[in-house]
């Protein structure tokens, strides 16, 4: 089974330009995340996303990141402009629906770095 | 969901058991407890998760004390490949989003 896949896997960009990340989550897998971690930290929720429709989104910095999952598949994740503190690994995960608990599997993640 | 505390490091030999500590004093009745791990560069995995029983799957087990206060995750044997950082987390619904902490760092030295 493949797993979730993220790219690109580094980015560098300068504070207030633009920057946009893609997941590709397990086929078959209808909840999606994204999260944050930034360094020594662990991960934040930004985004949570069932099928094509937003389920929380009560952590994303709405001013300058935005997510979509059109179609229910695949997502990206963009943020506009960038700032110095946005640097960290942006992490996607995917999730089986199911009646009872389901892991959640994780992508390798997308450093990014904000100078 | 109720939040956790855990060390922030500890070291144990190779092939020897690994004992993981995790207080969650305010759990409720229906909140599971969960481990995932993160190993360097790549993202967190799930490792086990239980209620109130003792659990044991193929990487660990999960033992949760008896008034569900707190819980240890062990690994048996463990190896240089289980160095990673450790996170525990409580939460109540079997969907939905997983709430980390800073989690502990397992090194495991020859």
């Amino acid at each position: 089974e493949a797993g979730v896949a993220q790219s690109p896997r580094y980015k560098i960009i300068e504070k207030r330009q633009s920057v946009a990340f893609w997941c590709n989550p397990i086929s078959g897998h209808a909840t999606l995340y994204w999260y944050q971690q930034i360094l020594g930290q662990g991960p934040k929720l930004l985004i949570q996303f069932q099928n094509n429709g937003v389920v929380d989104d009560s952590q994303l910095p709405k001013d300058r990141f935005s997510a979509e999952r059109l179609k229910g598949v695949d997502s990206t994740l963009k943020i506009q402009p960038a700032k110095l503190e946005d640097s960290a690994v942006y992490l996607c995960a995917s999730r089986a629906p199911g009646q009872g608990y389901t892991e959640a599997f994780f992508g390798q993640g997308t450093r990014l770095t904000v100078v | 969901d109720a939040k956790t505390t855990q060390p922030t490091s500890m070291d144990c030999a190779e092939g020897r058991a690994a004992n993981l500590p995790c207080n969650h004093s305010t759990i409720s009745g229906n909140e599971y407890v969960y481990w995932y791990r993160q190993i360097h560069s790549q993202g967190p995995q799930y490792i086990i998760h239980g209620l109130k029983n003792n659990e044991t799957n193929e990487m660990a087990s999960l033992i949760i004390t008896e008034d569900r206060k707190s819980s240890t995750l062990i690994l048996p044997h463990a190896t240089l490949r289980d160095t990673a950082v450790y996170y525990c987390i409580v939460r109540g619904q079997p969907v939905g989003k997983l709430t980390f902490g800073k989690g502990i760092t397992l090194s495991v030295r020859p």
